[in-house]
This record gives C-alpha cells, structure tokens and sequence, in this order.
C-alpha cells in the first residue's frame, strides 16, 4: 500500500486566497483524521471522520476552516480565505477503526502551507 | 488537556539502550497507552501500544508498571535514525475517541 496520500506538498499562497489541501487515505482504513503542527502550538487535531461522516469538529479554529470527505477514498481541507497564521504544516491521517482498541493512526507526509 | 508527562529532552549513546518514561497517574482502565514518534519533517509513525502488560515488537518494548501509571519505551540499541520527537499519549479503547499529541520527549541520539 502507498500509504496515507497528500498534496500538495508544499503550498505558498498569499492572504486571501483559498487553499485546498488533499488527501487520499489508506485503503480500508474507515477513520480520517486532519492534524495541523506549528512549533508554537505543537500537533493539533483539527477534526475527524468516522465512515465519512464528521465526528468531533471541536479544533477547526474557525469558519474559515471547512472539510469534506465525500466518499472513503479522498478528503479535503479548504481555508477561505487565508491568512498568514495558518502557516503550518498540515498532516492527514488514517486508521482502521474499531472496538477493539487496537486502532493504530498513519499519517501522511503532510502539506507545508505558507501564507504570505 | 495533557493526560501525560514526559521530560522534554533525552540524549542517549548510540548503541546504548534509550527509555523513554511516561507519567499517566490518572489512567482509567479501558485506557491505551501508545507510544509515536516523528522524525524531523515527517508525520509521526507508530511504535507499540499496550494496556495492561509489557509489549514487544521490532521497534522497541514498551514496559508498563503494575499500577499502570508510568509506562518506559526502550529502544534496546538506539542508532542515529532514532533521533525524534517522541509522544507517549493515553487513549479510550472505543472508537471515535481521538489521539491527543502532548509536546513529547525530543530524543538526541549521540555519536
């Protein structure tokens, strides 16, 4: 398998504009969780979805934050509109989720956004 | 809010062992304790995961205490690849709950 799957990999746009980051998480895997990291902040999880649908949402910091996963395949995170504090590095992950308690998280290469 | 505790840095000889120690003295008992680690500009990788007794794998052996409010992860022969940030993080066995990543434990690896 390829493993959890993101583009771009590194992104500079300017305040203001939109950016939409991608990913493509593991086949089979049913959870999808969107991470963002900064060195003030440390790893944040912005929000996840279980079997598409959004669980917890609770650290998208604001409306401009908005994400999608339309089928199992493929998720996106769009920020509109950007702004230089959204300078971070994004990271995609997966997992198999289940009861059992043996859920392991695999994370993607991650996106490197810089908002000028 | 942190459910853990771990130093901020470590450094360890290459070829000695490295372990890591975790506090989690409020650890419930349908509670996981997970060990990852991320090397410089990668997403973090897993390593071991335990509830209750000592695990094992090709990576390292994660020792938990009997009272499950510490656990150690040991790299038995630590090499220079080993140099990361690595997060010790306690999680509910159901599913839906999410992985809270704590600042973790930057481990320098010396020639």
């Amino acid at each position: 398998d390829a493993g959890v799957i993101q583009s771009p990999r590194h992104e500079v746009t300017e305040m203001g504009q939109e950016v939409t980051l991608r990913c493509k998480p593991i086949s089979g895997h049913n959870s999808l969780f969107w991470y963002r990291q900064t060195m003030m902040r440390g790893l944040e999880l912005l929000i996840y979805f279980n079997n598409n649908v959004p669980i917890d949402d609770s650290g998208m910091p604001e409306d401009r934050f908005s994400a999608k996963m339309p089928n199992a395949s493929f998720s996106t995170l769009k920020i509109q509109p950007s702004e230089p504090r959204d300078s971070a590095v994004y990271f995609c992950a997966s997992s198999e989720s289940n009861r059992g308690g043996n859920e392991k998280l695999f994370f993607g290469s991650g996106t490197q956004l810089s908002v000028l | 809010d942190a459910k853990t505790t771990q130093p901020p840095s470590m450094d360890c000889a290459e070829g000695r062992a490295a372990n890591l120690p975790c506090n989690h003295s409020t650890i419930s008992g349908n509670e996981y304790v997970y060990w990852y680690r991320q090397i410089h500009s990668q997403g973090p990788q897993y390593i071991i995961h335990g509830l209750k007794n000592n695990e094992t794998n090709e990576m390292a052996s994660l020792i938990i205490t009997e009272d499950r409010k510490s656990s150690t992860l040991i790299l038995p022969h630590a090499t220079l690849r080993d140099t990361a940030v690595y997060y010790c993080i306690v999680r509910v066995r159901n599913y839906g709950q999410n992985f809270v990543f704590g600042p973790g434990t930057r481990l320098s690896v010396l020639p």
